[in-house]
């Protein structure tokens, strides 16, 4: 089944902790995306990649890393964890033909 | 850089009345707008899109949008809402020439019984 998989669905980390979140999808998409939701502001793009080995920024990079291996495979790291980064994760796999998000991570940092 | 404007942040409006949610994209290029819809805890869903051809798009669920270049406008609308369309809607816009996916913040829709 075509789509997007994301793990872990939620996460708890102690400000300063270091967490990657996975992300990887089936469709031979060239672009990918991760995005942070937060109540109130909508979808924000955190970082892009539009192909293999290559990645941007998007509107709110601080904080993050990314890393795309392979065409299948976006990964979203927090290094040192804050407060501040408390919120939905979304990964997205994105052609102007077909868009697909995956399901999600819920993460709290206390 | 690419923004996209949803200037109502909630719209409460009566069952069986009509609705009109505002998209407003600020380009200079050849864009192409989407419209998702997200039910509580749930992901997003593609209510509709405009890639090309006829400015009026027709989606899922009885909604429509329709792609206005000169106002830089892409407004959705549903004729009669039912409890069922109780969501969180976003505008997203890309441009021709690039690659990032940008969302609009959202309108909290609410239908009152």
């Amino acid at each position: 089944n075509a789509g997007v998989t994301q793990t872990p669905k939620f996460q708890v980390l102690k400000t300063g902790q270091s967490m990657t979140l996975q992300c990887a999808q089936d469709m031979n998409h060239n672009s990918m995306y991760w995005y942070r939701q937060d109540p109130g502001m909508g979808l924000r793009l955190i970082y892009y990649s539009a192909s293999e080995g290559t990645t941007d920024k998007g509107e709110v990079p601080n904080g993050y890393n990314v890393s795309r291996l392979n065409k299948r495979e976006f990964s979203l790291r927090l290094e040192s964890a804050a407060p501040s980064q408390t919120s939905v994760y979304f990964c997205a796999s994105i052609t102007l033909d077909e868009q697909y998000f995956g399901p999600g991570t819920r993460l709290t940092v206390t | 850089a690419q923004s996209v404007t949803q200037l109502d942040s909630q719209v409460p409006v009566f069952e069986e009345a009509p609705v009109e949610l505002r998209c407003n994209y600020s380009s200079s290029v050849s864009v192409y707008l989407f419209w998702y819809v997200q039910y509580p805890n749930q992901g997003l869903q593609l209510l509709l899109k405009y890639l090309s051809g006829s400015t009026l798009v027709k989606g899922i669920n009885g909604f429509e949008a329709e792609f206005n270049k000169s106002q830089t406008s892409f407004h959705l609308r549903k004729p009669s809402v039912h409890i069922s369309d109780t969501a969180e809607y976003f505008c997203a816009v890309i441009e021709g020439t690039g690659n990032q996916f940008y969302f609009g913040t959202g309108t909290s829709l609410t239908v009152i019984p």
